[in-house]
């Protein structure tokens, strides 16, 4: 049972927007910021948002974050096929003193 | 460019030891914070622990307190998990993850080295 809750599953067709949520606390991203990863299948995690809406060189900007409150989104836009994969949220605990995943969100690109 | 490279897993049975490492280049070692974050075979991504640039700080996640330590040696720009009386739940992919360079949280990741626990 992770402390941060992403829906387990998402899907999209090509060139849609899809949003993936990420729910914590007052501890967690109430109180610290929010980064998100993306796991290509067989490969390790590449950071995709970091302090809940920065991209790193490289990440496309159809890929944003945001934040309001205990909660979390990831947004893509023009759904591509590369695109699937599987995503991740993590920050911060300050109850726990360590960092917290999300369970992670499998990705569909139909 | 930033290479790390895990070493060190393999299959151990339940309540005995392991160490892994994970070998830095192409940064400024002794600059950047380090995490030790696993993945069970077809599961989600756990945080297991991190250390700060001088070694001075470091968290565990509770799932492993008391049994493992991370440590590392700036001469060597070597990271460190000693783990001890593993368990079955601890098989998992250990990944070795370098700080951000402009924030602490988990950046740039390794490839991982599989540790199996069975008897």
């Amino acid at each position: 049972q992770s402390v941060l809750t992403q829906p387990p599953s998402a899907s999209g067709t090509p060139g849609q927007r899809v949003t993936i949520s990420c729910s914590g606390s007052s501890s967690n991203i109430g109180t610290n910021t929010v980064n998100w990863y993306q796991q290509l299948p067989g490969t390790a995690p590449k950071l995709l948002i970091y302090i809940n809406n920065q991209r790193p060189s490289g990440v496309p900007d159809r890929f944003s974050g945001s934040k309001s409150g205990t909660s979390a989104s990831l947004a893509i836009s023009g759904l591509q096929s590369e695109d699937e994969a599987d995503y991740y949220c993590v920050v911060w605990d300050d109850s726990l003193n360590g960092w917290v995943f999300g369970g992670g969100t499998k990705l569909t690109v139909l | 460019q930033v290479q790390l490279v895990e070493s060190g897993g393999g299959v151990v049975q339940p309540g005995r030891s392991l160490r892994l490492s994970c070998a830095a280049s192409g940064f400024t070692f002794n600059n950047y914070g380090m995490h030790w974050v696993r993945q069970a075979p077809g599961k989600g991504l756990e945080w297991v622990a991190v250390i700060s640039y001088d070694g001075g700080n470091k968290y565990y996640a509770d799932s492993v307190k008391g049994r493992f330590a991370i440590s590392r040696d700036n001469s060597k720009n070597t990271l460190h998990l000693q783990m001890n009386s593993l368990r079955p739940e601890d098989t998992a992919v250990y990944y070795c993850v370098k700080d951000h360079s402009s924030s602490s949280l988990p950046d740039y990741w390794g490839q991982g080295t599989l540790v199996t626990v069975s008897s």
